[in-house]
Formats: C-alpha cells, sequence, structure tokens
C-alpha cells in the first residue's frame, strides 16, 4: 500500500532553515511528481511547490520562489523539501503528497503524508 | 484569502443530505476538474473525490461530487456522525500557474 512517511516535528528561530523528509513505499518513486502543500493553524491549505523525481526538475509556487527547494534521493525513495529565512507566519503542517493523473490526464494529489509541525519561534 | 471560495461552515442532522459549494473562475474551476478531500481533527488530508465527481476505492457512495461552470459541489447523503471534518475543494489554476485550494468547510452533524 501506499505510504508516506515524513519526519518528525522541528522547532525553529526566524531566519533559520528547515528541511522536511518524505519517504515512499508501496510505488515506483520516479513515476509520481510529489508535492509539498503547508497549512497553518486554524487555516488552509497552501501549495508550496513540487518535484519530479525521475528528472529533479521542480516548479515552485510564486510566494516561494527563491526561499524553497526541492530535492529527492531516489535511492531511498525520499523527496525534501527545504524552506529558508524561516518566519512566524511560515509555523505551519507541511505536507508532502503525491501527484496522480487520472486516464483524461487530469491531476489529483491522491495520498499524503501524515504531516509535519513546524514551529518557528524565538 | 482562498482563491476558491468555501462556505465557512455547514450542518445537518444524521441521516440528512447536506451540500457543499466551492465558487472559482475561468482560470481554474471554469476549465479544469475539482478534487474533494476530508480532514479529520489532526490528520492529513484524505482524498474524497477527483475529477469532479469520481470516488477512490473505499469511499461510500454517500458522498458525490458535481460541477458546473466556475463552481463546484460536493454533496454527503446520509449524513453519519463520522462525517464531522474540514471538507476542501482543489484544483489546478492557470494563471497562478498551482494548485489552489477553497478555504474549507467545517461540518457539523448535529
Amino acid at each position: 500500500q501506499v505510504q508516506l512517511a515524513q519526519s518528525g516535528a522541528e522547532v525553529k528561530k526566524p531566519g533559520a532553515s528547515m528541511k522536511v523528509s518524505c519517504k515512499a513505499s508501496g510505488y515506483t518513486f520516479t513515476g509520481y511528481y510529489m508535492n509539498w502543500v503547508r497549512q497553518a493553524p486554524g487555516q488552509g491549505l497552501e501549495w508550496m511547490g513540487w518535484i519530479n523525481p525521475n528528472s529533479g526538475d521542480t516548479k515552485y509556487a510564486q510566494k516561494f520562489q527563491g526561499r524553497v527547494t526541492m530535492t529527492r534521493d531516489t535511492s531511498i525513495s525520499t523527496a525534501y523539501m527545504e524552506l529558508n529565512r524561516l518566519r512566524s507566519d511560515d509555523t505551519a503542517v507541511y505536507y508532502c503528497a503525491r501527484l496522480q493523473v487520472d486516464r483524461s490526464g487530469w491531476g489529483y494529489l491522491d495520498f499524503w503524508g501524515q504531516g509535519t509541525l513546524v514551529t518557528v519561534s524565538s | 484569502q482562498s482563491v476558491l471560495t468555501q462556505p465557512p461552515s455547514a450542518s445537518g442532522t444524521p441521516g440528512q443530505r447536506v451540500t457543499i459549494s466551492c465558487s472559482g473562475s475561468s482560470s481554474n474551476i471554469g476549465s479544469k476538474t475539482v478534487n474533494w478531500y476530508q480532514q479529520l481533527p489532526g490528520t492529513a488530508p484524505k482524498l474524497l473525490i477527483y475529477s469532479n465527481n469520481q470516488r477512490p476505492s473505499g469511499v461510500p457512495d454517500r458522498f458525490s461530487g458535481s460541477k458546473s461552470g466556475t463552481s463546484a459541489s460536493l454533496a454527503i447523503s446520509g449524513l453519519q456522525s463520522e462525517d464531522e471534518a474540514h471538507y476542501f475543494c482543489a484544483t489546478w489554476d492557470d494563471s497562478l500557474n498551482g494548485w489552489v485550494f477553497g478555504g474549507g468547510t467545517k461540518l457539523t452533524v448535529l
């Protein structure tokens, strides 16, 4: 069965960097784009970007351009999301989510990791 | 401010049918398919409906989705207490060039 296992909660100071991992199992890691979505406390969902695990190509939401880096290690089926220059409003639960594509070519995020809470506080 | 607009709350009694709306524009819902997610407290979102009206394996047929123009709806029939959760709509936006989500609707089963 498909599983996405994320790294544990972190506490960071403003200005620091964070790096969250997402280990995939139960499917061919390189066959599906991996997305990152975050959710601030009590708020909605916000898409951050994706990585093509096969090629390493990335696409970032404009809001995070220059501050986010998504990478992968295919040898251990793991995707990473690094966010720099953290601010208090980056406090959120960060999710990885697999992109599935239906027969007509339409996409949807079908499996999600359990989430990683990152708290940014001085 | 979310790109897709959902009512912040909805409610119903057990056995009732409730609908949750999701409004967008021509750059998102109007030209793309809509997906719906259920999020129970403290858990990750779970895919409920994809491609407007398709249910993943394991999702009860009490849940159904539809789309018309720049709006979409999620309907839950035979409401049960375990349906109490947040529901989010999502789609791709060509103008923003990324996935966009509704602000979420908290469903309360009275």
